[in-house]
């Protein structure tokens, strides 16, 4: 079965430092994996998405992420982090042509 | 882009009563939509798949006849918690997925709705 595993619940970074946001996943097929951040008292906002064709993805924001299948993984970086970046980031695994897995979300802080 | 509307973004109600939410895909149509619920701090739980014109399916442990779900038409699905109560009280977000894309695109969520049962 397909799951997503997102390793450290909270990360706090300082402004200007690289961030890293972790997910794992599992999956029998090719997995569609994605990311999504969430704004407080908002939905989910598509960050990025990996389908096929190259491992490295860019998203909006300066956010990219890279599938490695070897590793089953699909981090989230970015070179710099802002203010504007602090939220709760969720990666997700497209399980069925209707269902999609996600995974528990890490909340980025960015400290001054 | 795609966008869902989600209607109302904030509602209080007594306990008993009955709160119906929308979501709407404004520039696409949406055969399937779906209704997650997310509790302070934690992920998103898909509660159920709302299918155009036919039954919702939901997951285990969710109870059909206190959060009915309605899908009328290529563009709005409705849920309604029925006699709500104080632990119904939650953050629930809709998304849809365009019916003319394939496999690989993405759900596109409405900025959810925060109950507050009283």
């Amino acid at each position: 079965a397909q799951s997503v595993t997102q390793l450290g619940s909270h990360v706090s970074v300082s402004e200007g430092a690289l961030v890293l946001l972790r997910c794992n996943y599992s999956s029998s097929v090719p997995p569609y994996l994605f990311w999504y951040v969430q704004y407080p008292n908002q939905g989910l906002q598509l960050l990025l998405k990996y389908t096929t064709g190259a491992t490295l993805v860019k998203g909006i924001n300066g956010f990219e992420a890279e599938f490695k299948k070897s590793e089953t993984s699909f981090h989230l970086t970015k070179p710099s982090a802002h203010m504007s970046d602090a939220a709760e980031y969720f990666c997700a695994v497209r399980v069925s042509n209707n269902d999609m897995r996600f995974g528990a979300g890490t909340r980025l802080t960015v400290k001054p | 882009g795609a966008v869902v509307s989600q209607h109302p973004s904030r509602v209080i109600c007594k306990s008993g009563t009955s709160v119906k939410i929308e979501c709407r895909s404004l520039d696409f149509q949406a055969t399937t939509m779906f209704w997650y619920r997310q509790f302070p701090k934690k992920s998103l739980m898909l509660m159920a798949t709302s299918n155009e014109g036919s039954k919702a399916t939901y997951e285990q442990g969710v109870e059909k006849d206190k959060f009915l779900i309605n899908h009328a038409s290529l563009t709005l699905s409705t849920l309604t918690v029925t006699s709500a109560h104080p632990e119904d009280s939650s953050f629930y977000i809709c998304s849809a997925r365009d019916a003319g894309t394939g496999y690989d695109s993405p759900l596109h969520f409405g900025n959810g709705t925060r109950l507050t049962v009283t």
